[in-house]
C-alpha cells in the first residue's frame, strides 16, 4: 500500500496564475480531506470529499478555490488567481470512512507563489 | 463549529522526563480525538488516538486521557527521548462536522 500521494511536492506559481493540487488516497480509501498548514502554524480544514461529491466544503474560501474527487482519478484542489497569501503547505488525508476512522496524511504539496 | 485549543505552545524537557500536552475542545458531541507528531518538513503522522467512550489509552510510552465532561484530553509520553522532538497536533471529530479540527500544536523539545 503506496500509502496518500500527492503531487507535486513542490509547485511555484506567479500571482494570477493557476495552481492544480493532486492528491490519490490509500487503496481502499474512499473519504478524502484537503487542509492547509501555514508556516508556524497548525492544520485548516478546508474540504471533506467522498467520491463525486463534496460533503464539507465549510473551510474553504468562497472565491478562487475549489475541489472535486472524480469517480476516476484523483482528488484535485484547484486555486485559481493566485496570491502571496496562497503560499502554504497543502495535505490531503484520507481515511476508509468518515466519522470515527483515522485518517492518514499524504507528504503535502508546498506551494510557492511568486 | 467545533474550536480545539492546545497548551502549551512549545515545551522543552529534559531526556528520560515526561511531557504532558493538553487540549480542550467546545463541541460536545465530538467523539474522536487523534493526535500527530509531524516533523520538520514532513506529513503528520498519527500516533495515537481515543474515541469517546474509553477514558485512557495506552502505547508503550505514549498515553491519551480523556475527561468528557471536561471536554479536555491530554497526550502524555513517559521516558522522552531525542527522536520525540518534533511538533504535536491535537485534533477532534464529531458534531456532524467530518473534517478533523486541530489545535495550533506544541513544539516538543528533547533537552540531552
Amino acid at each position: 500500500n503506496a500509502g496518500v500521494m500527492q503531487n507535486p511536492r513542490h509547485l511555484v506559481r506567479r500571482r494570477g496564475q493557476e495552481a492544480r493540487l493532486r492528491c490519490s488516497p490509500m487503496k481502499g480509501h474512499s473519504h478524502v480531506y484537503w487542509y492547509r498548514q501555514l508556516p508556524e502554524e497548525g492544520l485548516k480544514f478546508m474540504v471533506y470529499l467522498q467520491k463525486e461529491n463534496i460533503i464539507d466544503e465549510s473551510g474553504m474560501p468562497k472565491e478562487r478555490f475549489s475541489a472535486e474527487f472524480p469517480k476516476e482519478g484523483p482528488s484535485i484542489l484547484r486555486i485559481q488567481q493566485v496570491v502571496r497569501g496562497d503560499s502554504a503547505a497543502y495535505f490531503c488525508a484520507s481515511s476508509p470512512g468518515g466519522g470515527k476512522s483515522e485518517a492518514f496524511f499524504g507528504q503535502g504539496t508546498r506551494l510557492t507563489v511568486v | 463549529g467545533e474550536n480545539v485549543e492546545q497548551h502549551p505552545s512549545t515545551l522543552s524537557v529534559q531526556e528520560g522526563d515526561s511531557a504532558v500536552i493538553k487540549c480542550t475542545y467546545s463541541d460536545s458531541a465530538s467523539n474522536y480525538f487523534p493526535w500527530y507528531k509531524q516533523e520538520l518538513g514532513k506529513r503528520p503522522q498519527l500516533i495515537i488516538d481515543i474515541r469517546s467512550n474509553v477514558g485512557e489509552k495506552k502505547d508503550q510510552r505514549i498515553a491519551v486521557t480523556l475527561n468528557k465532561t471536561a471536554k479536555h484530553f491530554s497526550l502524555h509520553i513517559t521516558e522522552t527521548q531525542p527522536e520525540d522532538s518534533a511538533v504535536y497536533f491535537c485534533a477532534a471529530r464529531g458534531g456532524g462536522a467530518d473534517g478533523l479540527t486541530f489545535g495550533k500544536g506544541t513544539h516538543l523539545i528533547i533537552q540531552p
